[in-house]
């Protein structure tokens, strides 16, 4: 049992390149969500999904895109990076357990991003 | 929008002594959960409080969640160097969006 596996652990790109970020969980978790974290700023939502096909936006959803053809992927796309993307990237899954429910998050361990 | 504010967002601890950390929101909340992300790591699960006034306690962590829903707090006693990292609250605005505050960064001083 894996958890929530993110790749790759560390990326470096040039402004205007794109690229992909992989997360996978192996616990049947209907919720999947991506967070930035940068100094100072916490954790900030991107994008989320409630279950295949299905995704919306978070806080933070500028320049980023989501697809989610599976239970177990959700990737995040970086169309075109800019400066203001390096950041710590963190997956994140959960079972839906309702609105009252133990919806506790299980994060994965991270992508660090730098766009130069 | 909705936000979960943290105070202080920096704190450092006598090894030994007892501190608490504060998380306010600007809207009820359904429930509050506390995360732990230790330096380099990830953030893990430490508990989540759903009724007005709720205390849990995990050894030397206690948690209490507000009268109003709106507020909690985490207080630590007895510092160890293990409580080092940053202490995060977070709240759902509606079912699907988790709110994190901007953390609680702890440094343990021997």
């Amino acid at each position: 049992n894996a958890g929530v596996t993110q790749t790759p652990k560390f990326q470096v790109l040039k402004t205007g390149q794109s690229m992909t970020l992989q997360c996978a969980q192996d616990m049947n978790h209907e919720y999947m969500s991506w967070y930035r974290q940068d100094p100072g700023m916490g954790l900030r939502l991107i994008h989320y999904s409630v279950g295949a096909g299905i995704t919306d936006q978070g806080e933070v959803p500028n320049g980023y895109n989501v697809s989610r053809s599976t239970t177990e992927d959700f990737p995040l796309r970086l169309l075109s990076a800019a400066p203001s993307q390096t950041s710590v990237y963190f997956c994140a899954s959960r079972h839906d357990r309702g609105v009252s429910g133990a919806n506790v998050l299980t994060f994965g361990a991270g992508s660090r991003l730098t766009v130069l | 929008g909705q936000q979960v504010m943290q105070i202080p967002q920096y704190q450092h601890v006598q090894e030994g002594e007892d501190f608490t950390t504060y998380c306010n929101s600007s809207t009820t909340l359904s429930n509050i959960q506390w995360y732990k992300q230790r330096p380099g790591g990830h953030p893990v699960f430490l508990i989540q409080l759903v009724k007005s006034g709720e205390v849990k306690k995990q050894k030397r962590l206690t948690f209490q969640f507000g009268e109003a829903k709106k507020n909690s707090s985490l207080h630590i006693t007895a510092t160890q160097t293990t409580d080092v990292g940053t202490y995060f609250c977070a709240g759902y605005y509606g079912n699907n969006r988790l709110a994190f505050g901007k953390g609680n960064q702890v440094v343990v001083i021997p």
